[in-house]
């Protein structure tokens, strides 16, 4: 199984903000990475397919970057609804793996 | 709109079964794959196995193929996860994912249901 690696695994940030979180796979994906934000005691939302961009009705602030093993999750200005906990997810190959997390405080 | 309903918690005892459902609206339901993806109190998120609403094929992760067992009603357009053999180590919540590309075995989790809690006490 492909694993995933996320840093931080927790960041405190400012309204206004630019936020990064790193992923890291354990082999290379090309650009099968999605990024998912889940608030507190809701389901996961898909933010971002890494190889075809930015989902419907998300907001611009959000963007994804990197190919190959090394991937980022930028949130430009964060908002107080950002608050929530970012995963990565392969989509390269099954089993899809999930990296372990990183929450956001405000 | 695309909508995944799921049925309510369960409380279960060690070795008891349970079996949680995820009704879908707002589409064709038998174009889009479906997966399941349990999250454990306070923890990550586990991919668990998908489902063709097509054909009713599905496949497994390794660590659930002896008691995990997938199916779909397509009269009713409504996915089941049946999970038998269950431990303390089950308790978590369990979704319903749907794939954002039809007739494709995608792993872009774009609409999930609302969770369904699956307690395992004595």
């Amino acid at each position: 199984d492909i694993q995933m690696t996320q840093s931080p695994s927790s960041l405190s940030a400012f309204v206004g903000d630019r936020v990064a979180i790193t992923c890291r796979a354990s082999q290379t994906i090309n650009r099968n990475l999605n990024w998912y934000q889940q608030r507190p005691g809701k389901a996961p939302k898909l933010l971002i397919i890494t190889h075809s961009g930015l989902r419907s009705g998300v907001p611009s602030r959000f963007s994804g970057s990197g190919s190959g093993t090394d991937f980022t999750l930028t949130i430009n200005s964060l908002q107080p609804e950002d608050l929530a906990t970012y995963y990565c997810q392969q989509s390269y190959s099954l089993p899809p793996t999930f990296g372990q997390g990183t929450k956001v405080e405000i | 709109q695309v909508q995944l309903v799921q049925s309510g918690a369960a409380v279960k005892k060690p070795g008891a079964s349970v079996r949680v459902s995820c009704k879908a609206s707002g589409y064709t339901f038998t174009t889009f794959f479906f997966h399941w993806v349990r999250q454990a109190p306070g923890q990550g998120l586990e991919w668990m196995g998908l489902i063709d609403p097509s054909g009713g094929s599905a496949t497994y992760a390794q660590k659930f193929q002896d008691r995990l067992t997938m199916t779909r009603d397509t009269s009713t357009s409504t996915l089941y996860m049946d999970l038998s053999s269950l431990i303390s180590e089950d308790t978590a919540i369990y979704y319903c994912a749907r794939v954002a590309t039809s007739a494709s075995v995608d792993k872009d989790f774009d609409y999930w249901g609302q969770g369904t809690l699956v307690t395992v006490s004595s």
